[in-house]
């Protein structure tokens, strides 16, 4: 079956310090990778795909996701974490060819940046 | 731009009511999509419109749940004789479709579903 694994429940940082959210799938072939936040409250928000070509992809707000085939990860990073990062991130995979890119998601990873 | 809206935002239904949720994507997206989120859940896939086509209704939980496009803009979910288990927030996401898109889907906020 096809899944999308984070396996941290929660990330607790300090303010300024890096981060990383965690990510592996079991989908086959080759498929489009997603990472979201969900703000309380507020909808889903994307901040980052992986399609084709460079292993490393920069998004929204000064995330970047890496890319790693031969480990199917997806790891979320950031370089510097803001209080304001504080909130609930999914990754999601689209294994589908065509335009019926449906996502399958992952449980989620609350993130707490303290200041 | 305007987003993806859904309506209602909050809905409370008794158990084997009939309830129906919208759902407006952004001018111009091809395809739409609907999916069920469960409280501490992931979302979960529902079903896919590419214009007013329904392609995939493969998430689609039981006969129950019914989903329409008619003239490939707006939707509604329809959920006949509501269960318990039906409560979730229901998010519809919609895409502008095809390669040049990226394939990245834009979410709206919501119905937060709830059956007494």
């Amino acid at each position: 079956a096809q899944s999308v694994a984070q396996p941290e429940d929660q990330v607790n940082v300090a303010e300024g310090n890096p981060l990383t959210v965690k990510c592996t799938y079991s989908v086959s072939g080759n498929p489009y990778l997603f990472w979201y936040v969900q703000y309380p409250n507020r909808g889903l928000q994307f901040l980052l795909k992986y399609i084709t070509g460079d292993n490393l992809v920069k998004g929204s707000y000064g995330f970047e996701a890496e890319f790693n085939k031969s480990q199917t990860s997806f790891h979320l990073k950031k370089p510097s974490a803001l209080v304001s990062d504080s909130a609930l991130y999914f990754c999601a995979v689209s294994p589908n060819a065509g335009n019926n890119r449906k996502l399958i998601w992952g449980l989620g990873t609350s993130l707490a940046v303290n200041p | 731009g305007a987003g993806v809206s859904q309506s209602p935002r909050y809905k409370v239904a008794k158990r084997g009511q009939d309830v129906a949720l919208r759902c407006d994507p952004i001018s111009g997206h091809v395809s739409l999509f609907w999916y069920q989120q469960a409280l501490g859940q992931g979302p979960e896939f529902l079903t896919y419109f590419q214009n007013e086509a329904q392609l995939d209704k493969s998430g689609l939980p039981s006969d129950r749940f019914f989903a329409e496009r008619p003239e490939g803009s707006v939707s509604t979910l329809k959920i006949q004789r509501t269960q318990q288990e039906d409560s979730a927030v229901y998010l519809c996401a919609s895409s502008l479709g095809g390669s040049r898109s990226g394939y990245e889907q834009y979410f709206g906020p919501g119905t937060r579903l709830t059956v007494t």
